[in-house]
Protein backbone atom coordinates (compact mmCIF):
# COMPACT_ATOMS: atom_id res chain seq x y z
CA UNK A 1 0.00 0.00 0.00
CA UNK A 2 1.01 3.49 -0.68
CA UNK A 3 2.26 5.46 2.63
CA UNK A 4 4.19 8.36 4.04
CA UNK A 5 6.58 7.83 6.61
CA UNK A 6 8.94 10.15 8.70
CA UNK A 7 12.45 9.34 9.85
CA UNK A 8 13.64 9.09 12.64
CA UNK A 9 10.34 8.70 14.98
CA UNK A 10 12.19 10.65 17.82
CA UNK A 11 15.46 12.72 17.48
CA UNK A 12 17.37 14.08 20.56
CA UNK A 13 19.92 16.59 19.13
CA UNK A 14 21.92 19.84 21.00
CA UNK A 15 21.94 23.45 20.15
CA UNK A 16 23.84 24.33 17.29
CA UNK A 17 23.53 21.20 15.76
CA UNK A 18 22.01 20.29 12.11
CA UNK A 19 19.29 18.03 11.81
CA UNK A 20 17.74 16.91 9.21
CA UNK A 21 14.25 15.35 9.26
CA UNK A 22 13.38 12.74 6.38
CA UNK A 23 10.15 12.67 4.71
CA UNK A 24 9.06 9.64 2.03
CA UNK A 25 6.01 8.83 0.75
CA UNK A 26 4.96 6.57 -1.83
CA UNK A 27 1.46 7.68 -3.43
CA UNK A 28 3.80 9.88 -6.20
CA UNK A 29 1.95 13.40 -4.98
CA UNK A 30 3.13 16.58 -6.67
CA UNK A 31 1.94 18.53 -3.06
CA UNK A 32 4.13 17.93 0.36
CA UNK A 33 4.33 19.78 3.36
CA UNK A 34 6.16 20.07 6.93
CA UNK A 35 4.35 21.44 9.76
CA UNK A 36 5.47 21.67 13.57
CA UNK A 37 3.14 21.00 16.31
CA UNK A 38 3.45 22.63 19.44
CA UNK A 39 0.70 22.50 22.44
CA UNK A 40 -1.86 25.11 22.36
CA UNK A 41 -0.61 26.42 18.58
CA UNK A 42 -2.07 23.45 16.56
CA UNK A 43 -0.62 22.72 13.14
CA UNK A 44 1.72 25.35 11.63
CA UNK A 45 3.08 24.97 8.40
CA UNK A 46 6.96 25.76 7.82
CA UNK A 47 7.65 25.04 4.26
CA UNK A 48 5.83 23.07 0.93
CA UNK A 49 6.62 22.19 -1.89
CA UNK A 50 4.44 21.71 -5.26
CA UNK A 51 6.87 19.59 -7.39
CA UNK A 52 10.00 19.15 -7.48
CA UNK A 53 12.47 21.80 -7.57
CA UNK A 54 9.49 23.84 -6.36
CA UNK A 55 10.10 24.99 -2.58
CA UNK A 56 8.16 28.35 -0.52
CA UNK A 57 8.18 29.13 2.87
CA UNK A 58 5.45 28.48 5.17
CA UNK A 59 4.35 31.08 8.33
CA UNK A 60 6.79 29.62 10.86
CA UNK A 61 9.96 28.82 8.11
CA UNK A 62 13.00 31.08 9.85
CA UNK A 63 16.01 28.73 11.14
CA UNK A 64 14.51 25.81 8.24
CA UNK A 65 15.26 24.96 5.16
CA UNK A 66 13.32 21.95 2.87
CA UNK A 67 15.05 20.58 -0.96
CA UNK A 68 12.63 18.84 -3.36
CA UNK A 69 14.94 16.90 -5.82
CA UNK A 70 12.41 14.03 -6.49
CA UNK A 71 9.12 13.33 -5.88
CA UNK A 72 8.84 11.17 -3.34
CA UNK A 73 11.29 13.14 -0.54
CA UNK A 74 10.96 16.10 1.19
CA UNK A 75 13.76 16.67 3.69
CA UNK A 76 13.81 19.48 6.40
CA UNK A 77 16.46 20.65 7.69
CA UNK A 78 17.25 22.53 10.90
CA UNK A 79 20.70 24.53 10.11
CA UNK A 80 21.61 25.64 13.32
CA UNK A 81 18.89 23.52 16.35
CA UNK A 82 17.43 25.91 18.99
CA UNK A 83 15.71 25.05 21.71
CA UNK A 84 12.73 26.48 20.25
CA UNK A 85 12.56 24.33 17.96
CA UNK A 86 11.57 21.02 20.31
CA UNK A 87 8.74 20.12 18.57
CA UNK A 88 6.59 17.42 16.69
CA UNK A 89 7.00 17.89 13.02
CA UNK A 90 4.58 15.73 10.31
CA UNK A 91 5.34 15.97 6.89
CA UNK A 92 2.13 15.54 4.70
CA UNK A 93 1.44 14.81 1.06
CA UNK A 94 -1.59 15.89 -1.42
CA UNK A 95 -2.78 14.96 -5.05
CA UNK A 96 -3.10 17.76 -7.51
CA UNK A 97 -6.86 18.53 -7.42
CA UNK A 98 -7.45 16.34 -4.82
CA UNK A 99 -8.29 18.35 -1.27
CA UNK A 100 -7.36 15.91 1.02
CA UNK A 101 -3.73 15.92 2.87
CA UNK A 102 -2.09 12.82 4.35
CA UNK A 103 -0.18 12.66 7.12
CA UNK A 104 3.00 11.05 8.16
CA UNK A 105 3.26 9.60 12.04
CA UNK A 106 5.82 12.54 12.84
CA UNK A 107 8.83 12.88 14.38
CA UNK A 108 9.34 14.11 18.11
CA UNK A 109 12.34 16.46 18.33
CA UNK A 110 13.77 17.30 21.25
CA UNK A 111 16.66 20.11 21.25
CA UNK A 112 18.58 20.36 24.72
CA UNK B 1 -3.28 37.17 12.67
CA UNK B 2 -4.92 33.88 13.20
CA UNK B 3 -6.90 33.04 10.41
CA UNK B 4 -8.84 30.10 12.49
CA UNK B 5 -9.91 29.99 15.75
CA UNK B 6 -11.28 27.02 17.38
CA UNK B 7 -13.38 26.06 20.69
CA UNK B 8 -13.13 24.96 23.05
CA UNK B 9 -9.70 23.88 23.61
CA UNK B 10 -10.61 20.69 25.68
CA UNK B 11 -13.97 19.21 25.97
CA UNK B 12 -15.15 16.24 28.21
CA UNK B 13 -18.50 14.49 27.30
CA UNK B 14 -20.26 11.43 28.65
CA UNK B 15 -20.62 8.37 26.58
CA UNK B 16 -23.87 9.12 24.68
CA UNK B 17 -23.55 12.47 24.59
CA UNK B 18 -23.08 15.00 22.12
CA UNK B 19 -19.76 16.61 21.10
CA UNK B 20 -19.86 20.38 19.80
CA UNK B 21 -16.73 21.97 18.38
CA UNK B 22 -16.48 25.28 16.68
CA UNK B 23 -14.44 27.03 14.35
CA UNK B 24 -14.11 30.66 13.37
CA UNK B 25 -12.39 32.12 10.01
CA UNK B 26 -11.63 35.57 8.83
CA UNK B 27 -10.30 35.02 5.10
CA UNK B 28 -13.78 34.68 2.38
CA UNK B 29 -11.07 32.99 -0.37
CA UNK B 30 -11.13 29.74 1.62
CA UNK B 31 -13.17 27.16 0.12
CA UNK B 32 -12.76 23.73 1.44
CA UNK B 33 -12.99 23.41 5.34
CA UNK B 34 -11.40 19.59 6.85
CA UNK B 35 -11.66 18.64 10.30
CA UNK B 36 -8.99 15.93 11.22
CA UNK B 37 -8.62 13.37 14.20
CA UNK B 38 -5.53 12.81 15.87
CA UNK B 39 -4.83 9.94 18.20
CA UNK B 40 -1.79 10.59 20.81
CA UNK B 41 1.60 9.16 18.86
CA UNK B 42 -0.46 9.57 15.53
CA UNK B 43 -0.68 12.46 12.50
CA UNK B 44 -3.62 13.65 11.85
CA UNK B 45 -5.72 11.95 9.71
CA UNK B 46 -9.29 13.63 7.76
CA UNK B 47 -12.20 12.77 9.41
CA UNK B 48 -14.84 14.98 7.48
CA UNK B 49 -15.14 18.01 5.01
CA UNK B 50 -17.33 20.20 3.51
CA UNK B 51 -17.57 22.62 0.95
CA UNK B 52 -18.91 26.39 1.43
CA UNK B 53 -21.92 25.65 -1.36
CA UNK B 54 -23.93 23.77 1.08
CA UNK B 55 -24.50 23.90 5.02
CA UNK B 56 -24.20 20.88 6.24
CA UNK B 57 -22.34 17.49 5.51
CA UNK B 58 -23.15 14.08 7.52
CA UNK B 59 -21.24 11.16 7.60
CA UNK B 60 -22.49 8.35 9.79
CA UNK B 61 -22.20 10.12 13.52
CA UNK B 62 -20.07 13.16 12.84
CA UNK B 63 -21.57 15.71 11.14
CA UNK B 64 -20.62 19.45 10.00
CA UNK B 65 -22.29 22.91 10.19
CA UNK B 66 -21.73 25.16 7.75
CA UNK B 67 -22.68 29.17 8.12
CA UNK B 68 -20.60 31.51 5.25
CA UNK B 69 -22.63 34.70 6.65
CA UNK B 70 -21.06 34.30 9.89
CA UNK B 71 -17.39 32.65 8.59
CA UNK B 72 -18.23 29.80 11.11
CA UNK B 73 -18.24 26.04 10.65
CA UNK B 74 -18.80 23.09 13.11
CA UNK B 75 -18.31 19.38 14.36
CA UNK B 76 -21.07 17.63 15.95
CA UNK B 77 -20.23 14.07 17.13
CA UNK B 78 -23.41 12.26 18.16
CA UNK B 79 -23.49 9.41 20.31
CA UNK B 80 -19.98 9.77 21.35
CA UNK B 81 -18.04 7.03 22.32
CA UNK B 82 -14.75 6.73 24.48
CA UNK B 83 -13.11 5.44 21.07
CA UNK B 84 -13.89 9.20 19.70
CA UNK B 85 -11.73 10.55 22.88
CA UNK B 86 -8.81 12.47 20.19
CA UNK B 87 -7.69 15.39 19.11
CA UNK B 88 -9.80 16.97 16.73
CA UNK B 89 -8.63 19.99 14.16
CA UNK B 90 -10.00 22.23 11.82
CA UNK B 91 -8.84 23.55 8.89
CA UNK B 92 -9.11 25.43 6.13
CA UNK B 93 -7.88 25.70 2.53
CA UNK B 94 -8.13 27.81 -0.68
CA UNK B 95 -8.65 25.61 -4.21
CA UNK B 96 -6.76 27.55 -6.62
CA UNK B 97 -4.72 30.10 -7.02
CA UNK B 98 -1.01 31.16 -5.52
CA UNK B 99 -1.70 29.43 -2.33
CA UNK B 100 -4.13 26.26 -3.77
CA UNK B 101 -4.01 23.82 -1.39
CA UNK B 102 -2.26 25.38 1.82
CA UNK B 103 -4.11 24.17 4.87
CA UNK B 104 -4.63 26.79 8.25
CA UNK B 105 -5.49 24.91 11.03
CA UNK B 106 -7.06 25.89 14.23
CA UNK B 107 -5.11 24.81 17.95
CA UNK B 108 -7.05 22.04 18.28
CA UNK B 109 -9.94 20.50 20.28
CA UNK B 110 -9.08 17.51 23.09
CA UNK B 111 -12.08 15.93 23.35
CA UNK B 112 -12.16 12.69 26.17
CA UNK B 113 -15.82 10.70 25.92
CA UNK B 114 -15.85 9.30 29.56
CA UNK B 115 -17.55 5.56 29.84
Amino acid sequence: DAEITQSPRHKITETGRQVTLACHQTWNHNNMFWYRQDLGHGLRLIHYSYGVQDTNKGEVSDGYSVSRSNTEDLPLTLESAASSQTSVYFCASRADSKDTQYFGPGTRLTVL
Amino acid sequence: QQQVKQSPQSLIVQKGGISIINCAYENTAFDYFPWYQQFPGKGPALLIAIRPDVSEKKEGRFTISFNKSAKQFSLHIMDSQPGDSATYFCAASIKRGTNAGKSTFGDGTTLTVKP
